[in-house]
C-alpha cells in the first residue's frame, strides 16, 4: 500500500500569510493526488485534483504542485474561512490512501 | 445541483450488521464511479471502497475487505454499503462520494455523512 505523510501536522498562521503544506507518497504516484479541506463538523471539500488542477468554484488563492512523490498545497493569502484541516489523497493505486491531515489555525 | 444523501447509520452491537444507502441526484448516476470514505470521531479520513459506474470493478480498503460489500442500483440512483461483522473500530461517520469519472479519479462531491456506532 502507498503511505501518505503530511507536514507539518499543524501550523499556526496569521491572516494574510502565505501557507504551504507538504504531502509525500511512499512511492511514485505521478500526479494522481488530490487535496481536500475540512472544517470542524463539516463535510470534506475538494480543492485540487491531478496535483495542480483547481476544482470548479475553488478560489485561485489555492494552488497545488508536484509530481511523483512530493507535493505541496499553497494558500497565497490566508483568510478567516481558510482555517481548517487539509488532507491529501492518492488515487493512483488501490487501496487509495489519505494523508493524516494538517490543521491550520490562527496564530 | 449535485446532492448525495446517506442514511442507514445507527447504533449496532459488535458482530452485527448494517446497510448504508446513499441516494443521489443532480447528475447521471450510471456515468460515474462512487466511493465510501469514513472518519472515526476526532480522526482523519479513511478510504473504504469504490465501485465503477456499471458495478463491474470494485475495490476495498484493507481494514474492511471481506466484511463490507459495496453495490449500486443504477435504476434507483442509489449506492449501498453492506457492513457485517462490525467492530468497535468501525465506529465512524460514513460519507458517500462521487468520483469525477472512473475508478481512478478524484472524489469531487461528498454527502453529509451518516454516523455508525458499534458498541454494546
Amino acid at each position: 500500500d502507498i503511505q501518505m505523510t503530511q507536514s507539518p501536522s499543524s501550523l499556526s498562521a496569521s491572516i494574510g500569510d502565505r501557507v504551504t503544506i507538504t504531502c509525500r507518497a511512499s512511492q511514485g504516484i505521478s500526479n494522481y493526488l488530490a487535496w481536500f479541506q475540512q472544517k470542524p463538523g463539516k463535510v470534506p471539500k475538494s480543492l485540487i485534483y491531478a496535483a495542480s488542477s483547481l476544482q470548479s468554484g475553488v478560489p485561485s488563492k489555492f494552488s497545488g504542485s508536484g509530481s511523483g512523490t512530493d507535493f505541496t498545497l499553497t494558500i497565497s493569502s490566508l483568510q478567516p474561512e481558510d482555517f481548517a484541516t487539509y488532507y491529501c489523497q492518492q488515487y493512483k493505486s488501490y487501496p487509495f490512501t489519505f494523508g493524516p491531515g494538517t490543521k491550520v489555525d490562527l496564530k | 445541483e449535485v446532492q448525495l444523501l446517506e442514511s442507514g447509520g445507527g447504533l449496532v452491537q459488535p458482530g452485527g450488521s448494517l446497510r448504508l444507502s446513499c441516494v443521489v441526484s443532480g447528475f447521471t448516476f450510471n456515468n460515474y464511479a462512487m466511493s465510501w470514505v469514513r472518519q472515526a470521531p476526532g480522526k482523519g479520513l479513511e478510504w473504504v471502497s469504490i465501485i465503477s459506474n456499471g458495478g463491474g470493478s470494485i475495490y476495498y480498503g484493507n481494514s474492511v475487505k471481506g466484511r463490507f460489500t459495496i453495490s449500486r442500483d443504477n435504476s434507483e440512483n442509489t449506492l449501498y454499503l453492506q457492513m457485517k461483522s462490525l467492530r468497535a473500530e468501525d465506529t465512524a461517520v460514513y460519507y458517500c462520494a462521487k468520483a469525477h469519472s472512473g475508478t481512478y479519479s478524484h472524489l469531487d462531491y461528498w454527502g453529509q455523512g451518516t454516523l455508525v456506532t458499534v458498541s454494546s
